[in-house]
């Protein structure tokens, strides 16, 4: 089982509409996530962390964590083209001293005009 | 830009050269670290250094050599490389290093593309 996984895409949202990225892992004691966006040819960037259970919310970007379901997600309200991006989902793990952040392999989105 | 600056952006390389890669960052951070992203594969961490002192090697071949003088450079040589070490290697800083409530950003550099014959 992959520490880290996410749904390889692509993932298609019409403008406008919302878009929801998943990701699951691995690890039960991990306790912080990451989504990074990555566009094509650039660096990842970090748009959220989330490390409690429930909602956060930051602009049109919402994070969702449920630690029982190991399952963390993004949503993405109205859609624009300039989302389309791959968007990698990141969770530290590991052992007290020896965490690590473990990377997804990225969703890529296409929003479409 | 993130304050982490990576070159050369693009390298060719054969298999029998010696080469090495530089990050820098701007930031003053306390932790860097070099990733590699392959086509289709989850970025893979190779080393991490804190305080200039390497706190981690994930298992990586002995052809790649990190050196970190400060806790502002930080360089990957290269030597002896496969066709398969073709990837996008990427450097990152973050004011700590990874603890398990860590919230703490990595700011990554542009990464530098390397190709080897």
């Amino acid at each position: 089982q992959k520490e880290v996984e996410q749904n390889s895409g692509p993932l298609s949202v019409p403008e406008g509409a919302i878009a929801s990225l998943n990701c699951t892992y691995s690890d039960r004691g991990s306790q912080s996530f990451f989504w990074y966006r990555q566009y094509s040819g650039k660096s990842p960037e970090l748009i959220m962390f989330i490390y409690s259970n429930g909602d956060k919310e930051d602009g049109r970007f919402t994070a969702q964590l449920n630690k029982a379901s190991q399952y963390v997600s993004l949503l993405i309200r109205d859609s624009q083209p300039s989302d389309s991006a791959t968007y990698l989902c990141a969770v530290i793990r590991g052992i007290q001293g020896a965490q690590k952040l473990v990377f997804g392999q990225g969703t890529r989105l296409t929003i479409n005009p | 830009e993130t304050g982490v600056t990576q070159t050369p952006r693009h390298l060719v390389m054969g298999m029998t050269n010696k080469k090495s890669l530089k990050c820098e960052q701007h930031l003053g951070h306390n932790a860097m670290y070099w990733y590699k992203q392959s086509a289709k594969k989850p970025l893979e961490l190779m080393f991490v250094y804190n305080f200039k002192e390497q706190t981690e090697n994930n298992s990586v071949p002995s052809r790649f050599s990190p050196e970190c003088p400060n806790s502002s450079h930080l360089f990957l040589h290269l030597h002896t490389l496969q066709p398969e070490d073709s990837a996008l290697y990427l450097c990152a800083s973050s004011q700590d290093i990874v603890t398990a409530t860590s919230t703490d950003t990595q700011y990554f550099g542009p990464g530098t593309r390397l190709t080897v014959l």
